[in-house]
């Protein structure tokens, strides 16, 4: 059974640009959460999407966004970049519930903004 | 405060030692605790989650519990080289959201 796939798993981008990260979960897995790792601040969630609806958001400006498609594969954006931006972009999917706590976690996109 | 604390480390025991992790969380009406382990470069996997106050074991891993406490611990006996990671406390509180700790980094030494 294919884990959770990130795509791309390391870019690097300029500030102001923009840039778009991709997740396809594991199959059957209706649940996308998003997270954003730093060494300083570690693991923060950014939003949750189940059946194509976001359920929850976390304390990210709007200049991060996101979207579930009916196949379940996420894809996040962010815009105007900034160099705090930096970091690993982590995917996690999870069959319906995520409050279950079991998230199965996709190996990241590591963004670089210079 | 954050929602979720621990100490950063390094936690270093030698080999064959209990390695003893600490959490504590501030959201009161949390009812949901796990651990995921994070080895160095790879993703975060589950594993332990415990849900009511006491201990909970698995294998060489026992969960601790104080909700009165807003606490919530690891224990990993025995400990080998290969337990060397960091150690992500994971809560899910009131506004549903699954909230890590920053880890904690473990170091078993030979």
């Amino acid at each position: 059974k294919a884990g959770v796939t990130q795509t791309p798993r390391y870019l690097i981008k300029t500030r102001g640009q923009q840039v778009t990260l991709s997740c396809s979960p594991i199959s059957g897995h209706r649940s996308v959460s998003w997270y954003q790792q730093t060494p300083g601040q570690g693991l923060q969630f950014l939003f949750e999407y189940f059946s194509e609806t976001q359920r929850n958001k976390g304390n990210f400006p709007g200049r991060f966004s996101g979207r579930q498609f009916s196949n379940s594969r996420s894809e996040m954006n962010v815009s105007t970049l900034e160099l705090g931006d930096s970091a690993l972009y982590l995917c996690a999917s999870s069959w319906a519930d995520p409050n279950t706590g079991e998230l199965f976690f996709g190996e990241g996109s590591r963004l670089t903004v210079l | 405060q954050k929602e979720v604390e621990q100490n950063s480390g390094p936690l270093s025991v030698p080999e064959g030692a209990i390695a003893s992790l600490n959490c504590t969380y501030s959201d009161r009406g949390s009812q949901s605790f796990f651990w995921y382990r994070q080895y160095s470069g790879k993703s975060p996997e589950l594993i332990m989650s415990i849900y009511s106050n006491g201990d909970k074991e698995d294998g060489r891993f026992t969960a601790q519990l104080n909700k009165a406490s807003q606490y919530v611990s690891l224990l990993i006996r025995d400990s080998q080289p290969s337990d060397s990671a960091t150690y992500l406390c994971a809560v899910i509180g009131s506004s549903y959201k699954l909230i890590f700790g920053s880890g904690t980094r473990l170091l078993v030494r030979p």
